[in-house]
């Protein structure tokens, strides 16, 4: 079982452009949340994805989005980046979407925004 | 809204010194608590939960935590310290619902263990 992956380890982008990242459950989750973690914070929820539709939002702005596929995986994707999105995303799954199934975490992708 | 404090951002203990990391919680009713542990360039690993009963939970690598209602805290602990313990530590709290699982962490604490 490879657990959750994430792609691409690390990325480079510059102000105003878009980024998509990717994330690949654990075999048998359906459930996908994204966090993003600022150097030096703990992580907060983006949002999560259940049954291909965003079932919960934190306290992001829209140009943050998601999706989520029918094999369960998902994607982030951030538009018209500023130097503030410069964060760790991790992607966690679980199965059914309730916090008494444990969330599992991918390595994150490292996004730099220059 | 549900918030999670952990007062100390960096602490520095001994090999084989025993270790107590604080939490304090913000949540409406009775949450569920988690321990995560995060190493240089790895995800998160869950050390431990709670749901409900015994307040002193039993988690992965000989650590324990206990949930005080009172207090609304659920600090780690570990008698022994090893080296290999070194990284950083979050506490979480999840709402009890079916509308999903957020959860909301705090800011972490950075354990260093001194030689």
């Amino acid at each position: 079982d490879a657990g959750v992956t994430q792609s691409p380890t690390h990325l480079i982008k510059t102000r105003g452009q878009q980024v998509t990242l990717r994330c690949s459950p654990k075999s048998g989750h359906d459930t996908v949340s994204w966090y993003q973690q600022a150097l030096g914070q703990g992580p907060q929820f983006i949002f999560q994805y259940y049954e291909e539709e965003e079932r919960q939002r934190g306290n992001f702005p829209d140009r943050f989005s998601g999706h989520q596929f029918p094999n369960y995986s998902s994607e982030l994707n951030v538009n018209a980046l500023l130097l503030g999105d410069s964060a760790l995303y991790l992607c966690a799954s679980s199965f059914g979407g309730s916090s008494y199934n444990e969330q599992f975490f991918g390595p994150g992708t490292r996004l730099t925004v220059l | 809204a549900q918030s999670v404090t952990q007062p100390d951002i960096h602490i520095t203990v001994s090999e084989g010194a025993s270790l107590e990391l604080r939490c304090n919680y913000s949540y409406g009713a009775t949450p569920y608590l988690f321990w995560y542990v995060q190493s240089p360039g790895q995800g998160l690993q869950l050390l431990l939960k709670y749901f409900s009963g015994d307040t002193l939970v039993q988690g992965i690598k000989g650590f324990e935590a206990e949930f005080k209602r009172s207090q609304s805290s659920f600090n780690l602990r570990k008698p022994s310290v090893h080296w290999s313990d070194a990284a950083e530590y979050f506490c979480a709290v999840g709402g009890r619902n079916n509308a999903g699982n957020m959860l909301t962490f705090g800011g972490g604490t950075r354990l260093m263990v001194k030689p």
